[in-house]
Parts: structure tokens; sequence; C-alpha cells
């Protein structure tokens, strides 16, 4: 079993929908959760991060925390094309920081 | 600021060769962190400093890799001899106290 898992898309939604990313993750001790964004081409650029149960809102970005489940999730409303690109999710479980990368789920955002 | 800094963008070699990537850590950072990236396996980390001192190396993948710290505003990734299985983009990040980690541009390697 993968450490976190995506599901790698593409997922497709229509200009002004909401795209609905998920992600699960093995390690209960789990503490720390960032969403990542990355261009074709470019770095991760961190877009969102979590630390407790519930919702985390920025903007058009909604983060949502579920330890009990091992699950998160990243909400994207009014979908714009440049919201097009590949989400990561990354979870940060034991000491010294070690943070452990999803292989990503790629977004079109069909205008 | 000016975020972490990463030389050369494009580094094209001949198997056998040696290569060096740098990185510059954004000022006041702590902690450092090497990744690879692939179509094929995704975002790996490959070794990863606290205060210049390596933590976890277990990601590289073989002896032909080789980090250093030396100070807290440097540090470098070596591959020798290089093989065409390298190729890649290889990432550095920097974080402070561990959390948000905030990545360079990246270097593109070809091993021809």
């Amino acid at each position: 079993q993968k450490e976190v898992e995506q599901n790698s898309g593409p997922l497709s939604v229509p200009e002004g929908a909401i795209a609905s990313l998920n992600c699960t993750y093995s390690d209960r001790g789990s503490q720390s959760f960032f969403w990542y964004r990355q261009y074709s081409g470019k770095s991760p650029e961190l877009i969102m991060s979590i630390y407790s149960n519930g919702d985390k809102e920025d903007g058009r970005f909604t983060a949502q925390l579920n330890k009990a489940s091992q699950y998160v999730s990243l909400l994207i409303r009014d979908s714009q094309p440049s919201d097009s690109a590949t989400y990561l999710c990354a979870v940060l479980s034991g000491g010294y920081q070690k943070v452990t990368f999803g292989t990503g789920t790629k977004l079109q955002v069909i205008p | 600021d000016a975020g972490v800094i990463q030389s050369p963008r494009h580094e094209v070699t001949e198997m056998g060769q040696e290569v060096t990537l740098r990185c510059k850590p954004i000022s006041g950072h702590n902690s450092l962190f090497w990744y690879r990236q692939t179509m094929m396996r995704g975002l790996e980390l490959l070794i990863y400093f606290n205060n210049n001192v390596p933590i976890d190396d277990s990601g590289m993948p073989e002896d032909r890799f080789s980090a250093k710290m030396p100070n807290a505003s440097f540090s470098t990734l070596k591959i020798q001899p290089s093989e065409p299985r390298d190729s890649a983009v290889y990432f550095c990040a920097s974080s402070s106290q561990g959390y948000e980690q905030y990545f360079g541009p990246g270097t593109r390697l070809t091993v021809t």
C-alpha cells in the first residue's frame, strides 16, 4: 500500500464548476497535510496546508481533513482554465519533517 | 526573498560523467530537501538535511549519488558516474521548522 494515494486522473470539469480532489494516507500518526499545484514544466507550488480536522478555506480553495478516515481533500470552487494543473497531496509524519508526496491528480478545466 | 535558487537549470551530459547540482535555500530556513521527479515514479525524496545535518538519505538510489550541505546557504547533489536512467528533473526545497516546503525551479538533467 502506498503511503499517500491519489487518483491520477485526468479529472475534467467545466469552467465554473467545483473540482474535488481526494487523497488518502496510511500513517495514522500523520500530523500535517499540504496541497501543491504543479503546472507542466514547473516546480510544485504550495497552495494549502491543513493541520486539524475540519475545513480550511482560502479564496476559491477549501481543504478538508478527516483524520479518522485518513482522508484529505481539496475543493476548487468556480474552476478556471488557469486551474488546469497537477495537484499533489503531501503528508508530514514522523519526526524530522519527512513529507511524502502522492503521485498527483491531473485536473483539466474545460472552457 | 529570492526563493530557492537552483543551478544549472538544464544539464546535458554523457554517461559516465560527473554531475553536480547546486541549491541555495531560502534565507532562514533550517531544512533542505532534494527530490527527483520522473513520469514513471513521480516525486521522490532523495535526502533531507536539518540544520545542515543529513537526517534521512534512504531515498538516495545508490552509491553513485551523494549530497552535502557545508553551510546553511548551500547544498550540492552529485552523481558520479552518471547513467541514462538518472535523467529526470531534480528539485531542491527548503522549509522553516519542518512544515511548508518551498521548491526551487528545478534542474532538468539529461544523460545521453
